[in-house]
């Protein structure tokens, strides 16, 4: 079955302690990228990543790293976490140039205290 | 960056058409337009997408205006099922450059049975 798959869906950590929230895909896809959903402000793009070893900033990049290591993986890593980052992310991919709609994953639940 | 405008929510009764808008005035000839839906506690779902003619799928039909700066989706007949957050992004088709997506906070729908 064709998916995005995040890992975990639900986290809950202290403030500072580095963490890695994985997203794989099974469609060999070019693009993938993370959002952040927040009550009130819809989702916002963090990074996105056009293929392997490139990846570029979002609207909200700020605390957050990425890396594309390979074309089914794209980690989402959190250094230091604050409080601040608590929210819903999401990580979604897709194939490039062809206009094609995106396959999103299911979705991780961060706490951070 | 390409943004697109909608209503914050609408409200329909079961079994009756629904019909979203989309206003996107700053749209270039390349952009395919996108909808997307997102259940409760779920991730966004793609429902479709197009770029000048109109497009009809299993799940909805999309009718873009002649002149491309809006859109609307069409829900032939509202379940209940279809209370969801409604987004409408553009997408730049043939980029392989850059994929910078602005989501927005989308139409809350709304079914009454």
């Amino acid at each position: 079955e064709a998916q995005v798959t995040q890992n975990p869906r639900y986290l809950i950590t202290v403030t500072g302690k580095k963490l890695t929230v994985t997203c794989s895909q099974n469609m060999n896809h070019e693009y993938m990228s993370w959002y952040r959903q927040d009550p009130g402000l819809g989702l916002r793009q963090i990074y996105y990543s056009m293929n392997v070893e490139v990846t570029d900033k979002g609207d909200v990049p700020e605390g957050y790293k990425v890396s594309r290591k390979e074309k089914r993986n794209f980690p989402l890593i959190l250094e230091s976490p604050s409080p601040n980052q608590t929210s819903l992310y999401f990580c979604a991919s897709s194939l490039l140039g062809t206009g094609d709609g995106y396959t999103f994953g299911s979705g991780t639940r961060l706490t951070v205290v | 960056d390409a943004k697109t405008t909608q209503p914050n929510s609408m409200e329909s009764n079961e079994e009756e058409p629904v019909h979203l808008p989309c206003n996107h005035s700053t749209i270039s000839g390349t952009d395919y337009i996108h909808w997307y839906r997102q259940l409760p506690s779920q991730g966004p779902e793609y429902v479709i997408h197009g770029l000048t003619s109109n497009v009809n799928n299993r799940m909805a039909s999309l009718a873009i205006a002649e002149d491309r700066k809006s859109s609307t989706l069409i829900l032939h007949r509202a379940t209940l099922r279809d209370a969801a957050v409604y987004y409408c992004i553009l997408r730049d088709g043939p980029s392989y450059n850059t994929d910078k997506l602005i989501f927005g906070t989308g139409t809350r729908l709304q079914v009454f049975p």
